[in-house]
């Protein structure tokens, strides 16, 4: 049981290049969640999930897009990557938003932007 | 502006010593939960609490949500080196998001 796979673990890019940030879970949860994480800062949410075929916004969007096609698959999309961007960002998945359930999380990828 | 702040934000201590992180919001929380990070790896959970007052034990950890529901604490007895981590407080404000606090790195020093 895999849990919730990100990919790639480290990437460096250059200013105005573009990426995506591949997640997967495999325990069919309906809500799945983007972080980043930077020092001083805790995790702030980028964009959510609550099931395929819909996403919304969180605390930090811009720059950033989201698509959910699958239930298993949450990848998210720098459409041109700047210095402030880097950071290590979370996946994290819930069976449910409702009631506390946790949040799993991969182990995060870490980008640099040059 | 962060939505939920932590105090401190770092804390090094002798092993044996116990001690206390708060988590603190001007918002309610319907829930709110207590994560630990450790380097290169992701949040795992440690508590979920729901109820204002509630006490939750788990082992030589004790968290407590305020009354209110807009503060949270996590009291540590007798710090073990394995105790060494990120302590990260969440809540669910309203909607469908998940609101982190700013981080405890707590350093146990053998």
């Amino acid at each position: 049981n895999a849990g919730v796979t990100q990919t790639p673990k480290f990437q460096v890019l250059k200013t105005g290049q573009s990426m995506t940030l591949q997640c997967a879970q495999d325990m069919n949860h309906e809500y799945m969640s983007w972080y980043r994480q930077d020092p001083g800062m805790g995790l702030r949410l980028i964009h959510y999930s609550v099931g395929a075929g819909i996403t919304d916004q969180g605390e930090v969007p811009n720059g950033y897009n989201v698509s959910r096609s699958t239930t298993e698959d949450f990848p998210l999309r720098l459409l041109s990557a700047a210095p402030s961007q880097t950071s290590v960002y979370f996946c994290a998945s819930s069976y449910s938003i409702q009631g506390g359930s946790p949040l799993h999380f991969g182990n995060g990828t870490r980008l640099t932007v040059t | 502006t962060q939505l939920l702040e932590q105090s401190p934000q770092f804390l090094s201590i002798q092993e044996g010593e116990n001690l206390t992180v708060y988590c603190n919001s001007s918002s309610v929380f319907s829930s709110l939960q207590w994560y630990r990070q450790e380097p290169g790896e992701g949040p795992v959970l440690l508590v979920t609490v729901v109820t204002g007052g509630e006490v939750k034990k788990l082992k030589r950890l004790t968290f407590q949500f305020g009354d209110a529901r807009k503060d949270s604490s996590l009291h540590i007895t007798a710090a073990q080196p394995g105790d060494t981590g990120l302590y990260l407080c969440a809540g669910r404000h309203s909607g469908n998001q998940f609101y982190f606090g700013t981080g405890t790195s707590l350093t146990v020093i053998p």
